[in-house]
């Protein structure tokens, strides 16, 4: 199984801050990884897909790079509604796997 | 607009079983594959089965193999999961999704929550 190691689990930020995200695989997914935002009580949210992709309505400020085994999810200026919980995911083999979560909080 | 609304979720004894429903609106249910994913309480996400768009396939993790079963009904735009011998640990929210191409998981229900507890 293809195992996803997120840093950092917590993160302590300020609006208006830079900030991103690590994923890391265990072995080479090519560019086969999501990430997604979950608000406490929510559904997951789809953000990015195919390391870098926009999904439709995600604000620009958002944005996923890397591939193989390594990679990014980075919000430019962070916003209110930007603190929540972050998930990477890779759909490269079965079983499909998510990363342990990043947990933004308010500084 | 899509709608994946589940239900079947409860408070069940440890060995005992459960089935789960997801109803499925605002799309051609029949064209696209189907996931679910739970969540224990304050954890985080884990993948639990897929089925394809015709049934013809099924995955599962290897936490719930042999125990729960994924099915679909495309007659009535419903996806299943048949959940027997559950165990404490299988206690969480559990949501289903809609895969669209690439697999990517971009519309998810609200979760049902089951309980696992004598």
């Amino acid at each position: 199984d293809i195992q996803l190691t997120q840093s950092p689990s917590f993160l302590s930020a300020s609006v208006g801050d830079r900030v991103t995200i690590t994923c890391r695989a265990s072995q080479g997914i090519s560019s086969y990884l999501a990430w997604y935002q979950q608000k406490p009580g929510k559904a997951p949210k789809l953000l990015i897909y195919a390391a870098s992709t926009f999904q439709s309505g995600v604000p620009s400020r958002f944005s996923g790079s890397g591939s193989g085994t390594e990679f990014t999810l980075t919000i430019s200026s962070l916003q209110p509604e930007d603190f929540a919980t972050y998930y990477c995911q890779q759909v490269n083999s079965y079983p499909r796997t998510f990363g342990g979560g990043t947990k933004v909080e308010i500084k | 607009q899509v709608q994946l609304v589940e239900s079947g979720g409860g408070v069940v004894q440890p060995g005992g079983s459960l089935r789960l429903s997801c109803a499925a609106s605002g799309f051609t249910f029949s064209n696209y594959g189907m996931h679910w994913v739970r969540q224990a309480p304050g954890k985080g996400l884990e993948w639990v089965a897929f089925i394809l768009y015709d049934g013809s396939n099924e995955y599962y993790a290897d936490s719930v193999k042999g125990r729960f079963t994924i099915s679909r009904d495309n007659s009535k735009n419903t996806l299943y999961l048949q959940m027997n011998s559950l165990r404490a640990e299988d206690t969480a929210v559990y949501y289903c999704a809609k895969k669209m191409r690439g697999d990517w998981l971009d519309y998810w229900g609200q979760g049902t929550l089951v309980t696992v507890s004598s």
